[in-house]
């Protein structure tokens, strides 16, 4: 699996957009990009994962660029809620019969203050 | 809450001594997977099963070992316990062997004394 970088830490303002970056750069073209968050110490969360198109669902948005070398996880309108420890991960296959461990780096913690 | 359902939530034991860790996956769900989260390693892969077959293993020990049993279920039994063993220990679950959507449960909090 391709390997990531996160920054360590962001800020953000409650209500404002949350751009959370992720660099890929040796990411192969049957490599999916998927993010999860963990809000202390509970249980990970799958937010959302894609191939090259950028995905939205109700929870966030993932833009992939061009080369597919970096992403960008858009928490529109942050809460409070949405402290965590956010974790971008490459995987190839998104489903079906691929086995095999996720691998979670040390992920970006994010905060959202007031 | 993802459905997925591990128990106990907090244990206490001694070193040296045995546990099992249980986790209920979300119903329809065939794959399950344990994960150990330290603070100093952060979330490490141990093993996955699919359908009752060991699928995938990664970092762990031979102290370790799992099982899932008929009705999916799975427990994570933890031997000849270690007090560097104290971790939060994760199950999550997914329709497949795929890891669109994994759900992860609540954790167990090991601690050895």
């Amino acid at each position: 699996d391709a390997k990531t970088t996160q920054p360590p830490s962001m800020d953000c303002a409650e209500g404002r957009a949350a751009n959370l970056p992720c660099n890929h750069s040796t990411i192969s073209g049957n490599e999916y990009v998927y993010w999860y968050r963990q809000i202390h110490s509970q249980g990970p969360q799958y937010i959302i994962h894609g191939l090259k198109n950028n995905e939205t669902n109700e929870m966030a948005s993932l833009i992939i660029t061009e080369d597919r070398k970096s992403s960008t996880l858009i928490l529109p309108h942050a809460t409070l809620r949405d402290t965590a420890v956010y974790y971008c991960i490459v995987r190839v296959n998104a489903g079906g019969t691929s086995y095999g461990k996720l691998t979670f780096g040390q992920g970006t913690i994010l905060t959202v203050h007031p | 809450d993802s459905g997925v359902t591990q128990t106990p939530k907090h244990l206490i034991t001694a070193t040296g001594q045995r546990v099992t860790l249980r986790c209920s996956p979300r119903s329809g769900d065939l794959s399950v997977y344990w994960y150990q989260q330290s603070l100093d390693q952060g979330l490490q892969f141990l093993i996955q099963y699919y359908n009752g077959e060991e699928r995938a293993k990664g970092n762990i020990l031979e102290r370790f070992s799992a099982q899932q049993f008929p009705d999916l279920h799975s427990e994570l039994n933890l031997s000849s316990l270690e007090l560097g063993d104290s971790a939060l220990y994760f199950c999550a679950s997914s329709v497949e062997g795929g890891w669109t959507e994994a759900f992860f449960g609540q954790g167990t909090r090991l601690t050895v004394v």
